[in-house]
């Protein structure tokens, strides 16, 4: 069954970093594009960034572009968010999802960005 | 960029009424189109993907619809517990969602 679990979510300062990971099991992850999708408290579903089977090419949302870095680690069934100068807007739950004909979701990491 | 509509935003129904609700993208998307349930505290949940194919283990009264720029989702008999935000999403490019249609109770 496929799984995707990710970690790394808690309370920053406007400013700080946090990075985000999602381990992925029950396929063969190395085959399939990966995404991370972002949902503020209340609001709907954002996509903010993808990443293709072999982390060669990335996509961002233009409200993290520069700020966020997308990688993924084929050895270890991984893929990650970095988060660099987060801010307020920034606070959502943090989804990772597969790609393909039909689109695998994570449960989500909680990020709050907070003084 | 693709963009995604839906209405209504907020639908209000009664156990048993026949519901439909509408996704339109801004260009042609093909059948990329899925559409999703979710409750609060909880991640999406698949129930329609290329536009008309149900996803394993979801009941038949889901059924999906169109392709191009217009879509709709609908729910034959709505039951207790398919009150909850739906949200389509076009991944033809990228990734975009709708806004999302509150399902709550009349």
């Amino acid at each position: 069954e496929v799984q995707l679990v990710e970690s790394g979510g808690g309370l920053v300062q406007p400013g700080g970093s946090l990075r985000l990971s999602c381990a992925a099991s029950g396929f063969t992850f190395s085959s399939y594009w990966m995404h991370w999708v972002r949902q503020a408290p209340g609001k709907g579903l954002v996509w903010v960034s993808r990443i293709n089977s072999d982390g060669s090419s990335t996509s961002y949302a233009d409200s993290v572009k520069g700020r966020f870095t997308i990688s993924r680690d084929n050895a270890k069934n991984t893929l990650y968010l970095q988060m660099n100068s987060l801010r307020a807007e920034d606070t959502a739950v943090y989804y990772c999802a597969r790609d393909g004909v039909t689109v695998w979701w994570g449960q989500g990491t909680l990020v709050t960005v907070s003084s | 960029d693709i963009q995604m509509t839906q209405s209504p935003s907020t639908l209000s129904a009664s156990v048993g009424d026949r519901v439909t609700i509408t996704c339109r993208a801004s260009q042609s998307i093909s059948s990329w189109l899925a559409w999703y349930q979710q409750k609060p505290g909880k991640a999406p949940k698949l129930l329609i993907y290329k536009a008309s194919s149900l996803e394993s283990g979801v009941p038949s009264r889901f059924s999906g619809s169109g392709s191009g720029t217009e879509f709709t989702l609908t729910i034959s008999s709505l039951q207790p517990d398919d009150f909850a935000t739906y949200y389509c999403q076009q991944y033809n490019s990228y990734w975009t969602f709708g806004p999302g249609t509150k399902v709550d109770i009349k």
